[in-house]
């Protein structure tokens, strides 16, 4: 069983355009984070989610919006696509900010 | 501001030998550092970690050190094999609001474990 599971893996849709990438996990963690892994390759921090609740929001444009139904899911919207949005976004959960385990990547494309 | 450097984008070392890993950082206020190994198209995967308090952690083939003072730590496997083929990314934990972690992490090293 994947911990930590996003869909889609691989997405390439025109600018413009919105979309979503879902993330669930199965650890009973309490706390989930969206980063990205931008073209120069530095892996950062967008979102942490604590129990629901945002509690790091590190300057993201507006047009990603995260959602988090329950603990177990945080799915991360995106609005308007421009093309420096291409980058791989990964999902990741800790227990109370103790080792994060990550998420097998979504690669978006922007065209 | 990288407060987290990996100077060495890639290493290539021979089957068996030792591969050393290094990194260094500017925050004195990370609590805690973490060594993540990363295959192509696949998630970082938490390798072995290291509190502030301490300058050693083992586990097996993996040892990390923390020299505090120089603000560097190091991640040494040995033997070395090639299935450790991967880009190994530091990362450091710093608190952001009451008890709200976050990790900062290198740009990578990929390491070449040659048969």
């Amino acid at each position: 069983d994947t911990a930590v599971s996003q869909t889609p893996k691989y997405l390439v849709t025109q600018m413009g355009n919105d979309k979503s990438i879902k993330c669930e996990q199965n650890l009973g963690h309490d706390t989930m984070y969206w980063y990205k892994q931008d073209s120069k390759k530095f892996l950062k921090i967008m979102f942490s989610y604590n129990n629901k609740e945002l509690i790091i929001n590190e300057t993201v444009p507006n047009r990603f919006s995260p959602k988090s139904p329950d603990k177990a899911h945080l799915n991360l919207h995106i609005n308007s696509l421009e093309l420096g949005d291409s980058a791989v976004y990964f999902c990741a959960s800790s227990q109370s900010g103790a080792t994060i385990y990550f998420g097998e990547g979504s690669w978006l494309t922007v065209v | 501001d990288q407060q987290v450097k990996q100077n060495s984008p890639s290493l290539s070392v021979q089957e068996g030998r030792i591969s050393i890993l290094n990194c260094d950082y500017t925050n004195s206020m990370f609590d805690y550092f973490l060594w993540y190994k990363k295959y192509p198209a696949e998630g970082p995967t938490f390798l072995i970690s290291i509190s502030s308090i301490k300058d050693k952690n083992e586990d097996g083939r993996f040892t990390v050190f923390l020299n505090k003072s120089a603000k560097h730590l190091s991640l040494h496997i040995v033997p070395s094999q090639p299935g450790d083929s991967a880009v190994y990314f530091c990362a450091a934990r710093s608190v952001s609001g009451g008890s709200n972690y976050k990790l900062t992490f290198g740009k990578g090293t990929l390491l070449t474990v040659n048969p």
